[in-house]
């Protein structure tokens, strides 16, 4: 089996600062995700990757940057934190696209003060 | 675009008792796959349940799942709730226009002694 590493797992920062979140896969999967969940709104896409290098912006992208430099490894940038933020940001795999079974990550929660 | 419905944002039921979680969808596009995933407090969401094939049965971990693409849904029962059946559950899809793994709002349940 594998697992989805996401670090860190809490972030707290300020409004207007730039945040990177990590995520690592030892699956070996081809397609990487970063969704966003906020309670009653599911999860959102925000970017997906198919293969290293590779960006594709889902619908929840504006306000975000993204970076897959490695295949076992996938970043997500909150450009401008917005003040009194808070949602959990998960990474998640799967082997080729969503069709096959997404692998998550456990989340890092993310507050803005 | 795809969209997924969650009717119930949050299903109380006693233990012992049967469950019905709701999952109605709407696509232009074919369809590829359905899923319910399931999210136990402070883990990752993982997979419950996966269904490509109208009118046939899916089980697993005793939940159970048909897909009726005449009616667009794709409900999730058990019969008898357990008290660690306790979490959030999200109905997804993946259709041809997309690619992309759409998810409901999510369904917390709460099974009560």
């Amino acid at each position: 089996g594998g697992i989805i590493t996401q670090t860190p797992k809490f972030l707290i920062g300020q409004e207007g600062q730039k945040l990177t979140l990590k995520c690592q896969q030892n699956f070996n999967h081809d397609t990487m995700y970063w969704y966003r969940q906020d309670s009653g709104k599911g999860l959102r896409l925000i970017y997906y990757s198919i293969t290293e290098n590779d960006l594709q912006k889902g619908d929840l992208s504006e306000g975000y940057d993204a970076s897959r430099e490695k295949k076992s490894s996938f970043s997500l940038t909150v450009t401008s934190a917005q003040k009194n933020e808070m949602a959990v940001f998960l990474c998640a795999s799967s082997i080729h696209r969503a069709a096959e079974t997404l692998y998550f990550g456990s989340g890092t929660r993310l507050t803005v003060l | 675009g795809d969209s997924v419905t969650q009717t119930e944002g949050l299903v109380t039921v006693t233990e012992g008792l049967p469950v019905k979680l709701n999952c109605t969808y709407q696509t232009t596009y074919l369809t590829i796959a359905f899923f319910w995933y399931v999210q136990y407090l402070n883990e990752a969401p993982q997979v419950l349940l996966k269904s490509s094939t109208d009118n046939k049965r899916t089980e697993h971990q005793g939940f159970h799942a048909t897909l009726h693409k005449s009616s667009s849904s794709f409900h999730l029962q058990k019969s008898s709730a357990q008290l660690s059946d306790s979490a959030l559950y999200y109905c997804a899809l993946t259709s041809s226009g997309s690619w992309q793994l759409i998810f409901g709002s999510g369904t917390q349940l709460t099974v009560m002694p």
